[in-house]
């Protein structure tokens, strides 16, 4: 069994300035690694994703993340945020073999101007 | 492309009766579909497996007699939720997992359906 830890449960930043959202897995065998968007009475939208190669993945809207197998963490990055990235954000896990994915509790993502 | 459909976006319904919510996939075949089920400011938390043509699997907790899944076509889940109560109100998200190649481990998620119970 996977499990999910998103660190922060609410983001508050600036428009224009960075921001990084935390996510750490556990798992006893090689996974998949995701993060989704969902804004207000929506479903997930796909942002990125590891499956395997290069560890730091780009993904829409200018977000990136980074896969480091040693501290088990998959943080999420933008470098400028705009007010449109206020959203809920999910990391996900999958382990090889079972596609079902198991989500962190979520960070909320407020951009302000 | 990979676009999942679910219809309604929205229902009030009684207490005591029965709703039946489909999740489509509109341009590609699905022999995989979950269905999660999301409370007001929590995660998705997985409740059953629809595989086409077989019975689903459910997660631990999940009463399958109360939340009914039929998966009858490579494009098309149904979940039903019989006889329900206020306490099944939620927003209820089904998503489709493509076999094509490039998206082998990609969920596509639907937008979604608010389940409201009075």
């Amino acid at each position: 069994a996977q499990s999910v830890t998103q660190l922060d449960s609410q983001v508050p930043v600036f428009e224009e300035a960075p921001v990084e959202l935390r996510c750490n897995y556990s798992s006893s065998v090689s996974v998949y690694l995701f993060w989704y968007v969902q804004y207000p009475n929506q479903g997930l939208q796909l942002l990125l994703k590891y499956l395997s190669g290069s560890t730091l993945v780009k993904g829409i809207n200018g977000f990136e993340a980074e896969f480091n197998k040693s501290q088990t963490s998959f943080h999420l990055r933008k470098p400028s945020v705009h007010i449109s990235d206020t959203a809920e954000y999910f990391c996900a896990v999958s382990s090889f073999g079972d596609y079902k994915l198991s989500f962190g509790a979520g960070t909320t993502v407020t951009v302000r101007a | 492309g990979a676009v999942v459909s679910q219809h309604p976006s929205w229902v009030i319904c009684k207490s005591g009766t029965s709703v039946k919510i489909e999740c489509r996939s509109l341009d590609f075949q699905a022999t995989t579909m979950f269905w999660y089920r999301q409370f007001p400011k929590q995660s998705l938390m997985l409740m059953a497996t629809s595989n086409e043509g077989s019975k689903a699997t459910y997660e631990q907790g999940v009463e399958k007699d109360k939340f009914l899944i039929n998966h009858a076509s490579l494009t098309l889940s149904t979940l039903t939720v019989t006889s329900a109560h206020p306490e099944d109100s939620s927003f209820y998200i089904c998503s489709a997992r493509d076999v094509g190649q490039g998206n082998y481990n990609e969920q596509f998620f639907g937008p979604g359906t608010r389940l409201t119970v009075l």
